[in-house]
């Protein structure tokens, strides 16, 4: 089943502790990319990959990293996590960037 | 990169006609228009898409004006489970790198 899968679904964390939630698709899609979404705000995008080793930063990159060291997988990294960073995360998969995007079933962190 | 600008939220009754409003004054002539649909606590799901006049699928028409500076979702007949939030996107298919959402349209079906 073609899909789009992340982990941890749900976390708590303290402010300061870096964290890695991962991202993984088995659609062999080239594009990439991680959201945010917060009340009132809508979906943000935070880094997305155009492809293997290419990262660019979208419209919130401010204290996350990512790396892309293989094609199916696209980790997004808090250093050291705030409690602003406390939000519901979404990755997203496609061919390219504006086909049809499959997105994951989300992450809600929690920040203290 | 088109900002989008959409109605915060609309209300319809079941078996009616829905049409949602998208503007993009500062649309591109490579860009397409797209439309995403979120339940709560899900990832947003592709509807449709288009790039001029009209394209209709089997959950949707989307109608876009010669000039493209705006474009309407239209849902026919809609039901309770077609409540859900509607996202407009406007971007670059060659390109397609960075992508902006707008704030999305809230669609409460009532019985």
């Amino acid at each position: 089943e073609a899909q789009v899968t992340q982990n941890p679904r749900y976390l708590i964390t303290v402010t300061g502790k870096k964290l890695t939630v991962t991202c993984s698709q088995n659609m062999n899609h080239e594009y990439m990319s991680w959201y945010r979404q917060d009340p009132g705000l809508g979906l943000r995008q935070i880094y997305y990959s155009m492809n293997v080793e290419v990262t660019d930063k979208g419209d919130v990159p401010e204290g996350y990293k990512v790396s892309r060291k293989e094609k199916r997988n696209f980790p997004l990294i808090l250093e050291s996590p705030s409690p602003n960073q406390t939000s519901l995360y979404f990755c997203a998969s496609s061919s390219r960037g504006l086909e049809t995007q499959y997105f994951g079933p989300g992450t809600r962190l929690l920040v203290l | 990169l088109a900002k989008t600008t959409q109605p915060i939220s609309m209300d319809s009754y079941e078996g009616q006609e829905v049409n949602i409003t998208c503007s993009h004054n500062n649309i591109a002539t490579n860009d397409y228009i797209t439309w995403y649909q979120q339940f709560p606590s899900q990832g947003p799901r592709f509807i449709i898409q288009g790039y001029k006049t009209k394209v209709t699928n089997e959950v949707a028409s989307l109608f876009i004006p010669a000039d493209r500076k705006s474009s309407t979702l239209s849902l026919p007949r809609v039901s309770l489970s077609d409540t859900a939030v509607y996202y407009c996107l406007v971007g670059d298919m060659g390109q397609g790198g960075k992508l902006i959402f707008g704030q999305g349209t809230e669609l409460s079906v009532k019985p």
